[in-house]
């Protein structure tokens, strides 16, 4: 079993939809969640950064982290064809190194 | 705006012969990771440097590859003898511990190998 792990997709929305990511991790001493963004051909870049529980909200993105379910989310709510790309989660513990999950490819139609 | 810059940003070589890559960190940061994106494994941490010094290698295939930062603003990631099973897409990036904000990585756009 992986330490993370995330659904690949593809995940096809149409515009305005509201999006749903998801990653469950196995190791209960991670306390640092981050989400990237990954267009095409180009590297990934930091959408979301959560340490410990709760949620965090930053325009129409949101994040959670369920730690007793060891499970984090990130919610996209009126999404864009503009927000088409891969999403990463990213978890570490006190450590710092990041363990990545393979990322979700997300398509959204006009 | 500072950016992380790869080169070169794709090289296609044929297998054993050596291939080096070279990234250029945020002026300032002091932190330098080497990841390997694959389809089937996604990002892997291959390297990561902190003020100069290698913290953690232990994800980089020892025998054919080296990682090295001759100075603050020059990381280099060298693969010899290259194999086909090396082709993938090599990120660099950057960031500043100890900052006391979020540790976030500032990553390059990749140099694309295609090991023939």
């Amino acid at each position: 079993q992986k330490e993370v792990e995330q659904d690949p997709g593809p995940l096809s929305v149409p515009e305005g939809a509201i999006v749903s990511l998801n990653c469950t991790y196995s190791n209960s001493a991670f306390q640092y969640f981050m989400w990237y963004r990954q267009y095409s051909r180009k590297g990934p870049e930091l959408l979301m950064y959560t340490y410990s529980s709760g949620n965090k909200e930053d325009g129409r993105f949101t994040a959670q982290v369920d730690k007793s379910s060891k499970y984090i989310s990130l919610f996209i709510r009126d999404s864009q064809p503009s927000d088409s790309a891969t999403y990463l989660c990213a978890i570490a513990g006190n450590n710092r190194k990041l363990i990545w999950g393979l990322g979700t490819s997300l398509a959204v139609n006009p | 705006d500072a950016r992380v810059t790869q080169t070169p940003r794709h090289k296609v070589t044929e297998m054993g012969q050596e291939v080096t890559m070279r990234c250029q960190p945020i002026l300032g940061h002091n932190t330098v990771f080497w990841y390997r994106q694959t389809m089937m494994q996604g990002l892997e941490l291959l390297a990561y440097f902190r003020n100069r010094a290698p913290l953690d290698d232990s994800g980089m295939p020892k025998d054919r590859f080296s990682a090295e930062m001759p100075d603050a603003t020059l990381a280099t990631l060298k693969i010899q003898p290259s194999e086909p099973r090396d082709s993938a897409v090599y990120f660099c990036a950057s960031g500043l511990v100890g900052s006391g904000s979020q540790e976030t990585q500032y990553f390059g756009p990749g140099t694309r190998l295609l090991v023939l």
